[in-house]
């Protein structure tokens, strides 16, 4: 089956200072990935979408100069969260849209994010 | 995007038959049932999906009436390991449709 990877999968950093979450397609090409963020005990909630070569499309309450994304391939999209803070700890997760007849949406392994 | 409605919690033991309704009742035509499932700590895995009456796979069934405004995944004989949160969506997938997560049941298998 398809694979999907995040890096890194968990990160630690100081209030203040900016984190890049990579997300990889790793055996086929994506048109479409989504960036979702999950609080423990809760739901998925989806961030934006990221399509290849244009600007990410956000979701009401998110704040697209905070968590910027780039999709720069069609393997490849980063969500960069930037002067983060301690409530921006969170699990986030991305999926990616398979470019071939099926379009079939595949999930990343998450990457826990914990702000001091 | 159709609304989905989910039991929120489910306790059942392993080796029994566990199933799970969803309702849906706002269903558009070109919408198709998914469900998956999720572990701790991990991003959500594809399940099953259906359009109408009954799929099955190796892992899971999925019956749907004919209204289509609710589906069940039915999970044979459960194991500990079947302990995980299962989503219920509805929508076009099999485009590159975004997909909005509901609550999920939390599904808890007892020894």
């Amino acid at each position: 089956g398809a694979v999907v990877s995040q890096h890194p999968s968990r990160v630690i950093c100081k209030s203040g200072t900016s984190v890049k979450i990579e997300c990889r397609s790793l055996d086929f090409q994506a048109t479409t990935m989504f960036w979702y963020r999950q609080f423990p005990k809760q739901s998925l909630m989806l961030m934006a979408t990221s399509n290849e070569g244009s600007k990410a499309t956000y979701e009401q309450g998110v704040e697209k100069d905070k968590f910027l994304i780039n999709h720069a391939s069609l393997t490849l999209s980063t969500l960069t969260v930037t002067s983060a803070h301690p409530e921006d700890s969170s699990f986030y997760i991305c999926s990616a849209v398979r470019r071939d007849s099926s379009y079939e949406q595949y999930f990343g392994p998450g990457t826990r994010l914990t702000v001091t | 995007l159709a609304k989905t409605t989910q039991p929120i919690s489910m306790d059942s033991y392993e080796g029994q038959e566990v199933n799970i309704t969803c309702s849906h009742n706002n269903i558009a035509t070109n919408d198709y049932i998914t469900w998956y499932q999720q572990f701790p700590s991990q991003g959500p895995r594809f399940i099953i999906q259906g359009y109408k009456t009954k799929v099955t796979n190796e892992v899971a069934s999925l019956f749907i009436p004919a209204d289509r405004k609710s589906s069940t995944l039915s999970l044979p004989r459960v194991s500990l390991s079947d302990t995980a949160v299962y989503y219920c969506l509805v929508g076009i997938q099999g485009r590159d449709d975004k997909i909005i997560f509901g609550k999920g049941t939390r599904l808890h298998i007892l020894p």
